[in-house]
């Protein structure tokens, strides 16, 4: 029944790992994304894709790197993983075609790198 | 209890009291605003919106205000419950609006709130 799910919900590695996360939206929509939550709870979009086409890529390190194999999958791909990479990773989704669509948001992945 | 914007992380309430949760958003261009719920342990979750060409928008318990003159946007919460208590962020849209969506939210430092029973 969750319509945004992400796994792992916690990931605990090391420095220069190599980790992915998944996510998967039940919901139907067309655009799905990345964001990022810091310690001090900022959020800040890393990626968007809509229809399996990145629509959005703001300044994110080329270590991470999203993969969208159909409209309702965005997976992320984090190489060489650093101590600065260790947050909490949200995945979102909404319908592009419908105004005022909210996002909806999955209940992230804690990522500690140590 | 009022917070006084982003400065003020923290706003604690009785229950029952009404609440008062404000933003002071940055691009005068924005034209989508949308505030957020995140409990702990959980993802943001939608609350509330309101398009620049309104003023105000109010739902179940929950008002939102938008000032543009001052580029300022407030959430009022009426009859704060236990529930209620989260950290809630406000969002502006500031980027090219692709087909509706909020691709490109820009989300504020958020507002915890405390209810007191």
């Amino acid at each position: 029944d969750t319509a945004v799910s992400q796994t792992p919900k916690y990931l605990v590695t090391q420095m220069g790992n190599d980790k992915s996360i998944k996510c998967e939206q039940n919901l139907g929509h067309d655009t799905m994304y990345w964001y990022k939550q810091d310690s001090k709870k900022f959020l800040k979009i890393m990626f968007s894709y809509n229809n399996k086409e990145l629509i959005i890529n703001e300044t994110v390190p080329n270590r991470f790197s999203p993969k969208s194999p159909d409209k309702a999958h965005l997976n992320l791909h984090i190489n060489s993983l650093e101590l600065g990479d260790s947050a909490v990773y949200f995945c979102a989704s909404s319908q592009v075609a419908r105004p005022n669509s909210p996002l909806h948001f999955g209940n992230g992945t804690r990522l500690t790198v140590t | 209890g009022e917070s006084v914007g982003l400065h003020l992380p923290t706003l604690s309430v009785q229950e029952g009291d009404n609440s008062i949760i404000n933003c002071a958003y940055s691009n005068s261009a924005s034209d989508y605003f949308i505030w957020y719920k995140q409990e702990s342990g959980k993802g943001p979750q939608f609350i509330i919106d309101i398009r620049s060409n309104m003023d105000k928008r109010q739902g179940q318990r929950v008002t939102v205000l938008l000032n543009k003159t001052v580029k300022h946007l407030s959430l009022q919460i009426a009859a704060t419950q236990p529930g209620d208590s989260a950290v809630y962020f406000c969002a502006e849209n500031i980027g090219p609006n692709y087909g509706g969506s909020q691709g490109n939210l820009i989300f504020g430092k958020g507002t915890k709130l405390s209810v007191k029973p």
